[in-house]
């Protein structure tokens, strides 16, 4: 597609329940990366997947937090037993290759978890 | 572990003032400096890369190794460069993922 495509836009889900946030890259982008961001606070990096590599899961902040990605295409991130801290806009990013030129970001998805 | 700082989460400067955003890192490596900007309610985009010496809409960034910054500046601020301001860094070895700071908001009052 034109750009970096994310959805839902916005999810409202009940503490414990788990989802599922989904991110389209543009077409060839081999990076695939996702951000978190709280209210008020900067992007907090999550994971990052490069082609075939294994990928970066460094960010990812407990075991709850999972996230595949099908070759070089959609990415899914999952949240399991969801928990008030976890509200916050999911953002994805794309590039070419290990951001070089930089990262084309999705519009995001604002999770609220009540 | 790398880490980017933006000491200021409120800039608000007149039309026509000087502007600088203030962004220091700490990396012993050799670092890829990069400021990003989002307009309300758009998304996210890049605004220029240390690497590309370039100015965009007016906006140049130094590298600065000595002092470990990139502040972003602006001789003439306008109305439409109201925005918030993040800077980024990556790394040359390890996470190759880039870090982003708190973000400055940008207020460029008439």
């Amino acid at each position: 597609g034109a750009g970096v495509s994310q959805s839902p836009s916005n999810k409202v889900t009940e503490k414990g329940k788990d989802v599922e946030l989904r991110c389209d890259p543009i077409s060839g982008h081999t990076a695939l990366y996702w951000y978190r961001q709280r209210l008020g606070q900067g992007l907090e990096f999550l994971i990052y997947f490069q082609g075939n590599s294994a990928p970066d899961k460094s960010g990812l902040p407990s075991d709850r937090f999972s996230a595949e990605r099908t070759g070089e295409s959609v990415s899914t991130l999952t949240i399991q037993r969801t928990q008030q801290e976890d509200s916050a806009v999911y953002l994805c990013a794309s590039s070419l290759r290990q951001g070089y030129y930089g990262y084309t970001f999705g519009s995001g998805t604002r999770l609220t978890v009540v | 572990a790398q880490r980017v700082t933006q000491p200021e989460k409120l800039l608000s400067v007149f039309k026509g003032a000087p502007v600088e955003l203030k962004c220091n890192y700490s990396y012993s490596g050799s670092p890829e400096l990069f400021w990003y900007v989002q307009y309300s309610r758009q998304r996210l985009q890049l605004l220029l890369r240390h690497i590309s010496r370039e100015s965009i809409k007016g906006f140049t960034a130094d590298l600065n190794k000595g002092e470990t910054s990139f502040h972003l500046k602006k001789p003439f601020a306008q109305e439409e460069d109201s925005a918030m301001y993040y800077c980024a860094l990556r790394v040359d070895t390890g996470r190759r993922a880039l870090t982003f700071g708190s973000g400055t908001r940008l207020q460029v009052q008439p």
